[in-house]
């Protein structure tokens, strides 16, 4: 089945900028999207369509994509970003939903 | 403003039959290009998704768990409702309905999340 793949976690100082990456072969047909999800919490899309920001999300989350690689960039860090980040995406046949694994942001 | 609240038991024992219902507000199941999914996690690890149902009745499962899972929608109570058959311990997990906008994308996303129900399946 069709996996997306992110790095189990990714730590920052605060004010520094966070990149989180998710790699899957179909990503260059379909659209990613991002969820932030704090403990206890459901989650929150913060980016669709690779880069398109919901309203209300800070100016400082940021989406892109080359190939087969999306990115979510997290500029001038702060304390309340810490978070576990799930991209999402679709199959090649763009039909079934599919989430990567998640990753821990540390801001230390 | 839209929402959505998930309902059902607590607790379910191995081998029955889970039902979950969806209730959300803010919306219409009968607008074209609207869905409405459900999404499970386990406690501590990742999300993962189980259905789909759109606007026009058309319904997508995840592949790994086709065989167990329904998804129905009453568009006059504003209602979805996922059935998940013989349940296991493994099964136990959080379990989330969320909003999926028109768009052009099949899958597409979701952009308001019920607040989840914890479902724990054990003797």
């Amino acid at each position: 089945s069709y996996e997306l793949t992110q790095p189990p976690s990714v730590s920052v100082s605060p004010g520094q900028t966070a990149r989180i990456t998710c790699s899957g072969d179909a990503l260059p047909k379909q659209y990613a999207y991002w969820y932030q999800q704090k403990p206890g919490q459901a989650p929150v899309l913060v980016i669709y369509k690779d880069s398109e920001r919901p309203s209300g999300i800070p100016e400082r989350f940021s989406g892109s994509s080359s190939g087969t690689t999306v990115t979510l960039t997290i500029s001038g860090v702060q304390a309340e970003d810490e978070a576990d980040y799930y991209c999402q995406s679709a199959d090649s046949s763009g039909t079934s939903v599919v989430f990567g694994g998640g990753t821990k942001l540390t801001v230390l | 403003q839209i929402t959505l609240k998930e309902s059902g038991p607590t607790l379910v024992k191995p081998t029955q039959t889970l039902t979950l219902t969806c209730t959300f507000s803010g919306f219409s199941l009968s607008t074209s290009g609207v869905g409405v999914g459900w999404i499970r996690q386990p406690p501590g690890k990742a999300l993962e998704w189980l259905a789909l149902i759109y606007w026009n009745d058309d319904k997508r499962y995840s592949p790994s768990l086709k065989s167990r899972l329904t998804i129905t929608k009453d568009t006059s109570k504003n209602q979805v409702v996922l059935t998940m058959t013989n349940m296991d311990p493994v099964d136990t997990a959080t379990y989330y309905c969320a909003h999926r906008p028109a768009g052009i994308a099949v899958a597409g996303h979701f952009d308001y999340w019920g607040q989840g129900t914890l479902v724990t399946v054990s003797s």
